[in-house]
């Protein structure tokens, strides 16, 4: 398996755009993770699914980050409009719903809004 | 509730010397315990695990023991190298969630 894949890797967009950012999980995963990372407040959980069900959003930061998970292979997380705030690296990690199993994670993508 | 301590950083080390970087948890039950690593400018990559009381997971050079009575699972290495430089991070799996402490900064120089 190619592991989990991000995309795009870098984004650079203007201050009230929508930005989304697409994650392809290894295929058999149960779990889904967005995570977004700061120097200032570090790794952050926004949201998890299971079985491409929402489980918990309360990482989400605001009305305007939402995420979805329409099939098993593919997840999006959409940020409209867009804030130079949200800068930061948006990591999707997925797992197997399987005890003692660890999470794996993409190379993330780097946004940055101007 | 379920949480993960770690060691401050940046931890800064020369080439050859020997690394302790602390990481005790709270949790109930027994969790499986992690440490990740993460590389400039890439994701997070396991290091290691352990599953049960006394495991010591191992990669790399890199060792750590599941200590239940004192709740740590602090990560060593004998020789450190430059390409060791990296954030680490010990997170841990309880009931199915990810609970994950901060990150410690290791710089290597040489």
């Amino acid at each position: 398996d190619a592991g989990v894949i991000q995309s795009p890797r870098h984004e650079v967009t203007e201050m009230g755009q929508e930005v989304t950012l697409r994650c392809k999980p290894i295929s058999g995963h149960d779990y889904l993770f967005w995570y977004r990372q700061t120097m200032m407040r570090g790794l952050e959980l926004l949201i998890y699914f299971n079985n491409n069900v929402p489980i918990d959003d309360s990482g989400m930061p605001e009305d305007r980050f939402s995420a979805k998970m329409p099939n098993a292979s593919f997840s999006t997380l959409k940020i409209q409009p867009s804030e130079p705030r949200d800068s930061a690296v948006y990591f999707c990690a997925s797992r197997l719903d399987r005890k003692n199993t660890e999470a794996f994670f993409g190379q993330g993508t780097r946004l940055t809004v101007v | 509730g379920n949480s993960v301590t770690q060691m401050e950083g940046p931890v800064t080390l020369s080439e050859e010397a020997f690394l302790t970087i602390n990481c005790t948890y709270t949790a109930t039950g027994y969790p499986s315990l992690f440490w990740y690593v993460q590389y400039p400018g890439e994701g997070l990559q396991l290091l290691l695990k352990a599953t049960k009381a006394d495991d010591k997971g191992s990669n790399k050079g890199f060792e750590a023991t599941y200590r239940k009575e004192t709740t740590s699972f602090h990560l060593e290495k004998g020789s450190v190298q430059v390409s060791d430089s990296a954030v680490y991070f010990c997170a841990l799996v309880h009931n199915y969630q990810l609970i994950w402490g901060a990150g410690t900064k290791l710089i290597i120089k040489p």
